[in-house]
């Protein structure tokens, strides 16, 4: 069974920074584009920023909030996608999720439709 | 850029249709063929209902279609179940400097 494992969540200081995980399994990691998405609770999704595979160059994108901020990287030999956030404010409190798109009919739409998603894990800025 | 626009509540009884819409604008909703939707229970992840407007993933239900016309996606889901019961949400890709934008989310009770 594919999972998305994230981890690295936590309560941190405005201002301080936070590295998320995703650890995948049982799926194809490598050349995967792959996104994070947050969700404050009791609120609605938002897409944070999205990396594409290797044989893409690696080229990330980044929501409006969290550009010049946050860093999206990954790790292909440990199937591990990372979210770096830097300056975080009390507003990049939220459930972080990773997630990849479904792949049908031979393609794979990675920046529309989030097929697989990890179980998030809670960031909380606050003083 | 906003978030695209949902009704923040529907209801229906089991056995009846519902429908959910989403609007956007030229630059997303009506200008790309990429809206999803998805169905989120308290405390779990989102999972995929609906793709490429009217597209449902394996496994989904045939009770959930998909549908737009110019700038506003629907969702129906016809046949309510207890179990529909659910937090919905709209996505679309769009050419803004957000890739992806989200709906406000929609609480269906099944009554």
């Amino acid at each position: 069974e594919v999972q998305l494992v994230e981890s690295g969540g936590g309560l941190v200081k405005p201002g301080g920074s936070l590295r998320l995980s995703c650890v995948t399994s049982e799926f194809t990691f490598t050349n995967a584009w792959m996104t994070w998405v947050r969700q404050v609770p009791g609120k609605g999704l938002e897409w944070v920023g999205r990396i594409t595979g290797k044989s893409n160059g690696e080229t990330t994108y980044y929501a409006a909030p969290v550009k010049d901020r946050f860093i999206i990287s990954r790790d292909d030999s440990k199937n591990t996608l990372y979210l770096q956030m830097n300056s975080l404010k009390t507003e990049d409190t939220a459930v972080y999720y990773c997630t990849t798109g479904i792949c049908s009919g031979g393609r794979c739409h990675y920046d529309d439709a989030f097929h697989m998603w990890g179980q998030g894990t809670m960031v909380t800025v606050s003083s | 850029q906003s978030a695209l626009t949902q009704p923040a509540s529907v209801s229906g009884s089991p056995g009846q249709s519902i429908t959910i819409s989403c609007t956007g604008t030229s630059s997303d909703v009506g200008g790309y063929n990429y809206v999803s939707w998805y169905q989120q229970h308290p405390g779990k992840a989102p999972k995929l209902m609906i793709y490429e407007v009217s597209n449902r993933p394996s496994g989904v239900s045939n009770r959930f279609s998909g549908s737009k016309s110019g700038n506003t996606a629907s969702l129906t889901i016809s046949g309510l179940q207890a179990e529909d019961e659910a937090d919905y949400y709209c996505s679309s890709y769009t050419s803004g400097s957000t890739l992806v934008l989200f709906g406000g989310g929609t609480k269906l009770t099944v009554l």
